[in-house]
C-alpha cells in the first residue's frame, strides 16, 4: 500500500516569491491535513481538507492557502514568501475526520522549503 | 490556545537504561497520541490513549494518560539504539476539530551503545 507522497521534497525560493506544494494521500483516505515544522515552533497545524472542503484552519496568515481535488490530492500555496516561512511542510492523510475522531494520521516525508 | 509542553527536551542515555518522557498541558484533551519521528521522515504513530487513567503497553514502551486527560507519559524500559528519534505527543480538542492536532514541543532521544 503506497504511503503519502509529497512533492517536491526540497525547494529553495527567494523572498516575495510564491510556492505550491503537493500531497497525494493514501488511496481511500479523504482527509488531508497540513502541518508546518520548525525548530523553534515545532509542529503547527495549518489546515485540514475533507472531501474537497476545508474543515479546520490553524492560526496562519492568509498567505497560506490550500485546496483539495476530487481525487483527494491536495495542494498548499504560500504567497509572498518570508524568511520565516522556511520550514518542513508535512502532509498527513487519514481515513476519517469526525468531530471526535481518534484516527491515526499518516504523514509524508515532507517538503523542505528554504526561503533566501 | 492549547499548549503541550514536553520534558525533557533532550535526552542522551546508554543502551539498557530506562527513561520517561512527560507531556503536560493545562487543557483537557479528548484523546492523545504519541508519534516518533526519525530524520528525513514524517512522524509515525506509536499509540492512541482516550480514557483518563488509561495505560497502554507496546513491547518496552508504556504510555499513560492522566486521570484528568491533561497530561501523559511515555516510559521506555531497557532503551535500545533503535529507539533513537524525536518523540512527539499530540492532543485532540474536546470540542472536536477532526484531525487538527496540537503537538507537543518534542523530546529528542539518543540511545548510545
Amino acid at each position: 500500500k503506497a504511503g503519502v507522497t509529497q512533492t517536491p521534497r526540497y525547494l529553495i525560493k527567494t523572498r516575495g516569491q510564491q510556492v505550491t506544494l503537493s500531497c497525494s494521500p493514501i488511496s481511500g483516505h479523504r482527509s488531508v491535513s497540513w502541518y508546518q515544522q520548525t525548530p523553534g515552533q515545532g509542529l503547527q497545524f495549518l489546515f485540514e481538507y475533507f472531501s474537497e472542503t476545508q474543515r479546520n484552519k490553524g492560526n496562519f496568515p492568509g498567505r497560506f492557502s490550500g485546496r483539495q481535488f476530487s481525487n483527494s490530492r491536495s495542494e498548499m500555496n504560500v504567497s509572498t514568501l518570508e524568511l520565516g516561512d522556511s520550514a518542513l511542510y508535512l502532509c498527513a492523510s487519514s481515513l476519517v475526520s469526525g468531530a471526535l475522531t481518534t484516527g491515526e494520521l499518516f504523514f509524508g516525508e515532507g517538503s523542505r522549503l528554504t526561503v533566501l | 490556545t492549547q499548549l503541550l509542553e514536553q520534558s525533557p527536551q533532550f535526552l542522551s542515555i546508554q543502551e539498557g537504561e530506562n527513561l520517561t518522557v512527560y507531556c503536560n498541558s493545562s487543557s483537557v484533551f479528548s484523546s492523545l497520541q504519541w508519534y516518533r519521528q526519525e530524520p528525513g521522515e514524517g512522524p509515525v504513530l506509536l499509540v492512541t490513549v482516550v480514557t483518563g487513567g488509561e495505560v497502554k503497553k507496546l513491547k518496552r514502551l508504556t504510555f499513560q494518560f492522566g486521570d484528568a486527560r491533561k497530561d501523559s507519559s511515555l516510559h521506555i524500559t531497557a532503551a535500545q539504539p533503535g529507539d533513537t528519534g524525536l518523540y512527539l505527543c499530540a492532543g485532540r480538542s474536546v470540542t472536536g476539530g477532526g484531525n487538527k492536532l496540537t503537538f507537543g514541543t518534542g523530546t529528542q532521544l539518543k540511545v548510545e551503545l
